[in-house]
């Protein structure tokens, strides 16, 4: 049972366009999201997260939105650059317990293209 | 640079034997997990400690068992490595409170044959 979805397992955007990469979720005590890049070869590295308490969250060029209703988050990079290619995953950690257990999605890959 | 080195890089092991993967942090964090990453999953958690001998399970920890002797060092063993066991193993920190983000080592690609 796949509690945190990212339906498109790849995407193409052009240099300089905007990439939009999406994730769903179906745990309702999730409270905490983070996105996190990985290159070939090496590990998970964060970018940004988002508190339920908020539906924005804002660093340089990449921007996470929270739809609690829609049980949807999304993140926005703009401009996007050839060094932004890599799979990027969504992960959630409930509200309950303190360990910070993270569930992940399954990653999207993401090409930027000259 | 989180301070997370795993050893080995990469392994080939033959079913039925057994495989300890090691995490060492230099930084002296509480919290530390192990993940593995497949292909149509993501990473799933296997086992997480919260400090030295407090371990618990994730959401696949059958067939693994972990060890925290020291703070510094958190091992993951496969008792007998099976096919299904074939992945790429990432340790990682978290480096400050609750919903801090999780810090991961550059992984273990372990393939059992």
């Amino acid at each position: 049972d796949q509690q945190v979805k990212q339906n498109s397992p790849s995407l193409s955007v052009q240099e300089g366009r905007i990439s939009i990469l999406n994730c769903d979720y179906t745990n309702s005590m999730f409270d905490y999201f983070l996105w996190y890049k990985k290159y070939p070869a090496e590990g998970p590295t964060f970018l940004i997260s988002i508190s339920s308490i908020k539906d924005k969250n804002e660093d340089g060029r990449f921007t996470v939105f929270l739809n609690k209703s829609a049980k949807h988050l999304s993140l926005h990079i703009v401009p996007s650059q050839p060094g932004d290619s890599a799979v990027y995953f969504c992960a959630a950690v409930p509200n309950t317990g303190t360990a910070s257990k993270l569930t992940f999605g399954t990653g999207t890959r993401l090409q930027v293209t000259l | 640079d989180a301070g997370i080195t795993q050893s080995p890089r990469h392994k080939v092991t033959e079913t039925g034997t057994p495989v300890t993967l090691r995490c060492h942090q230099t930084e002296n964090h509480r919290y530390m997990y192990w993940y593995r990453q497949d292909p149509g999953h993501g990473l799933r958690l296997i086992h997480y400690s919260y400090g030295v001998k407090d371990t618990d399970k994730g959401e696949v920890s059958d067939g693994y068992s972990v060890s925290r002797s020291k703070t510094e060092d958190f091992l993951l063993t496969l008792e007998s490595a099976t096919s299904s066991q074939t992945s790429v193993y990432f340790c990682a920190i978290r480096q400050g409170d609750y919903n801090s983000p999780l810090h991961f080592g550059n992984g273990t690609r372990l393939t059992v044959t």
